[in-house]
């Protein structure tokens, strides 16, 4: 069973709205959580990283939160463009181990 | 113009031939990784490095080989022994093998199998 878990699977939205993606994670004891945003048939790209004591980080219309008590992170974009197409995942690593724990990813498709 | 190249970027293959699909980088990173990344899944790492002329099995290293005799190239073989080849494999460096360090991913490999 993937220890991390993302929600939704895919979503749709129109150009200029915001969105929120959910990831919930198992893995400990918890060292960062990562966002990828992977762009069809390309390599994925860090959007932002956050270690157990940072609740917020944001890298433009990006803005990332994490709660290390529920074990949960979400993922805002706000104002999409369409360039925002893409998968977007979230990765955990543990603390005492340099391999990636990988969720599945969440398709966000922008349409005009 | 830093980064990582894979190649080639599609690539077939007949039932029962090995392939080979290279990986370079010139960040200067001392770690190097194969995953592959299937429909609805995560990615899963096939072997990793953390120094030239040494590597690790990760999770599902059965029916693939690497070589690590360059700091820049880590060759992933797809042998006939994999049963289920077709994939998008990605190939990822960081500066050292610490657990904060940041991979930083190429393009990618699309293999099918005829």
């Amino acid at each position: 069973k993937n220890q991390v878990e993302q929600s939704p699977q895919s979503l749709i939205i129109l150009e200029g709205k915001n969105c929120t993606l959910q990831c919930n994670y198992t893995v400990s004891p918890f060292s960062n959580l990562r966002w990828y945003k992977q762009d069809t048939g390309r390599g994925p790209v860090s959007l932002t990283i956050m270690t157990f004591s940072e609740n917020t980080k944001s890298n433009g219309r990006y803005t990332a939160t994490l709660d290390a008590d529920t074990k949960q992170s979400s993922l805002h974009i706000t104002a999409s463009q369409l360039s925002d197409s893409a998968s977007y995942i979230c990765v955990v690593t543990l603390l005492n181990d340099y391999k990636l724990s990988f969720g599945a990813g969440t398709t966000v498709t922008v349409r005009a | 113009d830093g980064g990582i190249t894979q190649s080639p970027k599609y690539l077939f293959r007949k039932e029962g031939q090995n392939v080979t699909l290279s990986c370079e980088q010139n960040l200067n990173h001392d770690a190097m990784y194969w995953y592959r990344q299937d429909p609805g899944q995560g990615l899963r790492l096939i072997y990793y490095s953390q120094i030239v002329n040494d590597f690790q099995k990760g999770d599902i290293a059965e029916g693939y080989s690497v070589s690590r005799e360059k700091k820049e190239s880590f060759p992933l073989t797809v042998t006939s022994a994999q049963k289920n080849p077709t994939a998008f494999y990605l190939c990822a460096s960081s500066i050292g093998g610490r657990r904060y360090n940041e991979q930083f991913f190429g393009p990618g490999t699309r293999l099918t199998v005829l």
